[in-house]
C-alpha cells in the first residue's frame, strides 16, 4: 500500500498570503496524484488531477506540481473561502489511498 | 449538470446489512469507472471500492473484501454498494464518485451509515 504523508498537518495563514501544501508518497505514483478541498459538512471537491491539471471551474490561484513521490499544492493568494481541509490522493496502485489531510486555518 | 446522489444509509445493528445506491445524471454513466469512498466521524477519507465501466473489474479495500459488494446497472445509471456483516468501524459517511482522470469528480453529498446496537 502506498502511504501519502501530508505536511504540515495545520497551516495558519492570512488572506492574501501564499499557501504551500506538501504530499509525499512512500513510492512513486508517477503523476497520478489528485488534490481535494473539503469544507465542514460538505463533500470533497476535486481541485487538481494528474498532479498539475486544474479541474473544471477551479480558480487559477490553485496550482499543483510534482511527480514521482513529491507533490505540492500552491494557493497563490488566499481568499477567505480557501480556508478548509485539503487531501491528496493517489491512483497509481491499488488500493487507492489518501493523505491524512492538511488543515488551512485563518491566522 | 454532472452529478451523483447517494441514498440508502441509516442505522443498522452490528452484523446487519445495508444497500447503498447512487443515481448518476448529466454524463454517460456506462463510460466511467465509479467508486465509493467513506469518511468516519472526524476522520479522513478512505477508499472503499471501485468498479469498471462495464462491471467486469471490481476492487476492494482489504477490510471490506468479502463483506461488501459493489455493482452497477448501466441501464439505470446507478451504482450500488451491498454491505453485509457490518461492524462498528464501518460507521461513516459513504460517498459515491465518478472516476475522472484517475481522480474522483464529482462526489455526491454522502449518505450516513451508523452501525450500533
Amino acid at each position: 500500500e502506498i502511504v501519502l504523508t501530508q505536511s504540515p498537518a495545520t497551516l495558519s495563514l492570512s488572506p492574501g498570503e501564499r499557501a504551500t501544501l506538501s504530499c509525499r508518497a512512500s513510492q512513486s505514483v508517477n503523476s497520478y496524484l489528485a488534490w481535494y478541498q473539503q469544507k465542514p459538512g460538505q463533500a470533497p471537491r476535486l481541485l487538481i488531477y494528474g498532479a498539475s491539471n486544474r479541474a473544471t471551474g477551479i480558480p487559477a490561484r490553485f496550482s499543483g506540481s510534482g511527480s514521482g513521490t513529491d507533490f505540492t499544492l500552491t494557493i497563490s493568494s488566499l481568499e477567505p473561502e480557501d480556508f478548509a481541509l485539503y487531501y491528496c490522493q493517489q491512483r497509481n496502485n491499488w488500493p487507492i489511498t489518501f493523505g491524512q489531510g492538511t488543515r488551512l486555518d485563518i491566522k | 449538470e454532472v452529478q451523483v446522489v447517494e441514498s440508502g444509509g441509516g442505522l443498522v445493528q452490528p452484523g446487519g446489512s445495508l444497500r447503498l445506491s447512487c443515481a448518476a445524471s448529466g454524463f454517460t454513466f456506462s463510460n466511467y469507472w465509479m467508486g465509493w469512498v467513506r469518511q468516519a466521524p472526524g476522520k479522513g477519507l478512505e477508499w472503499v471500492a471501485d468498479i469498471k465501466h462495464d462491471g467486469s473489474e471490481k476492487t476492494y479495500l482489504d477490510s471490506v473484501e468479502g463483506r461488501f459488494s459493489i455493482s452497477r446497472d448501466n441501464a439505470k445509471s446507478s451504482l450500488y454498494l451491498q454491505m453485509n456483516s457490518l461492524r462498528a468501524e464501518d460507521t461513516a459517511v459513504y460517498y459515491c464518485a465518478r472516476d475522472y482522470g484517475r481522480s474522483y469528480d464529482p462526489w455526491g453529498q454522502g449518505t450516513r451509515v451508523i452501525v450500533s446496537s
